[in-house]
């Protein structure tokens, strides 16, 4: 149960696109389509914003997208926001039922 | 709305025990597995355990196995994990999630409640 990899931080100006890598390994990431990622800010509970690697929940605005090769799954926003910056965590199902998180990624919006 | 609130943390000497609880309301709690996750201070998230829906089965990260015990009772819409032996490192935040099996994600978190493990 060894945790996804995530950069420790990522930063991007308003309206550029960012990309968050989450790298697992074929027992995780690479078996399951089950990837999902959440936000987090200071002081609040995580929220989900992409599931199973690529959907997004109603109410999650498009600009957040979520895509995966092989053993890696990545989060993209686009258009970025000051309200973006947050911290990043991804999640897979890791087999016979037990799941495993990344180690989070702090988006700083410039 | 759904709201879950979770209470019973707090300080607590290494080797001791402490039993947080999960009340749910919003959504028919007894239709969905759930989750308890942590997050120790400036650190990331960490899956603790899980439980079906009916309670019939559970999980464990491997870091709290034989040591911690989750529960649940749908007739008061409440979770439960029992920490005994508790350490220095389950010092975290810990939520109470639910588990979509629609969705494969954690789809909606309580506010958390702290366990401190110091003497």
């Amino acid at each position: 149960q060894s945790a996804l990899t995530q950069p420790a931080s990522v930063s991007g100006s308003p309206g550029q696109s960012i990309t968050i890598s989450c790298t697992g390994t074929s027992s995780d990431v690479g078996s399951y389509n089950l990837v999902s990622w959440y936000q987090q800010h200071p002081g609040k509970a995580p929220q989900l914003m992409i599931y199973e690697d690529t959907k997004r929940p109603s109410g999650v605005s498009n600009r957040f997208s979520g895509s995966k090769s092989g053993n890696t799954a990545s989060l993209t926003i686009s258009g970025l926001q000051a309200e973006d910056a947050a911290d990043y965590y991804c999640c897979s199902y890791a087999g016979s039922n037990t799941w495993v998180f990344g180690g989070g990624t702090k988006l700083t919006v410039l | 709305q759904v709201q879950l609130v979770e209470s019973g943390g707090g300080l607590v000497k290494p080797g001791g025990s402490l039993r947080l609880s999960c009340v749910a309301s919003g959504f028919t709690f007894s239709d969905y597995y759930m989750s308890w996750i942590r997050q120790a201070p400036g650190k990331g998230l960490e899956w603790v355990s899980y439980i079906t829906s009916s309670g019939s089965h559970t999980n464990y990260a491997d870091s709290v196995k034989g040591r911690f015990t989750i529960s649940r009772d749908n007739t008061k819409n409440s979770l439960y994990l029992q920490m005994n032996s508790l350490r220095a490192e389950d010092t975290a935040v810990y939520y109470c999630a639910t588990y979509s099996e629609v969705q494969s994600s954690f789809d909606y978190w309580g506010q958390g409640t702290l366990v401190t493990v110091s003497s």
